[in-house]
């Protein structure tokens, strides 16, 4: 089955204590992407990546941070996580070409920054 | 730049109602469009989507036409059920295709 999986699905954690989310998909995409939604801005993109050590920002890369070694990994790093990061975060992945290419998107991890 | 505006809500409405759902956006360049609708605990799921102006994606009694006259792309469907209770988002796509931006948003519910 053709997924995108993000771990873990809930996370509750303090103030700068170094945390990953994993972002891993099966369908050979060469594209990826990280948002949080938050309640009344909807999804906003944070990092994505057009290939395997290829990664730019999105509109809000502040205090994150993304890898990608192999083409169907990739995830978030919070180095030192803040209360203003708490949020649902999305994973998503497509195959390369014009933008008319719809994303796959994961179930969502929940971040809660204490 | 580019950016994507969508009808508040939340919208209730009945079963077999007409539904609207507005969302203007502004771009450089020749955007593709998409709604999306997420599920309670889940992901987003593509509805429909256009690349050009003037097509009209449709996907399960849901339509939207691209409308670059009026930067719009308004999600319609003429009778809705229980079933098409969820959160739709509209989206548009850079040129390239490597940056998306989505709207904030439209709770629906339907009673029955």
């Amino acid at each position: 089955e053709a997924q995108v999986t993000q771990n873990p699905r809930y996370l509750i954690t303090v103030t700068g204590k170094k945390l990953t989310v994993t972002c891993s998909q099966n369908m050979n995409h060469e594209y990826m992407s990280w948002y949080r939604q938050d309640p009344g801005l909807g999804l906003r993109q944070i990092y994505y990546s057009m290939n395997v050590e290829v990664t730019d920002k999105g509109d809000v890369p502040e205090g994150y941070k993304v890898s990608r070694k192999e083409k169907r990994n990739f995830p978030l790093i919070l180095e030192s996580p803040s209360p203003n990061q708490t949020s649902l975060y999305f994973c998503a992945s497509r195959s390369n070409g014009q933008g008319g290419l719809p994303q796959h998107f994961g179930d969502g991890t929940r971040l809660s920054i204490l | 730049g580019n950016s994507v505006t969508q009808m508040e809500g939340p919208v209730t409405l009945s079963e077999e109602a007409f539904l609207t759902i507005n969302c203007t956006y502004t771009a450089t360049g020749y955007p593709s469009l998409f709604w999306y609708v997420q599920y309670p605990g889940e992901g987003l799921q593509l509805l429909l989507k256009a690349t050009k102006a003037d097509d009209k994606g449709s996907n399960k009694g849901f339509e939207a036409t691209y409308r670059k006259e009026t930067t719009s792309f308004h999600l319609e469907k003429g009778s809705v059920q229980v079933s098409d209770s969820a959160v739709y988002f509209c989206a548009l796509s850079s040129r390239t295709g490597n940056q998306f931006y989505f709207g904030t948003g439209t709770s629906l519910t339907v009673i029955p």
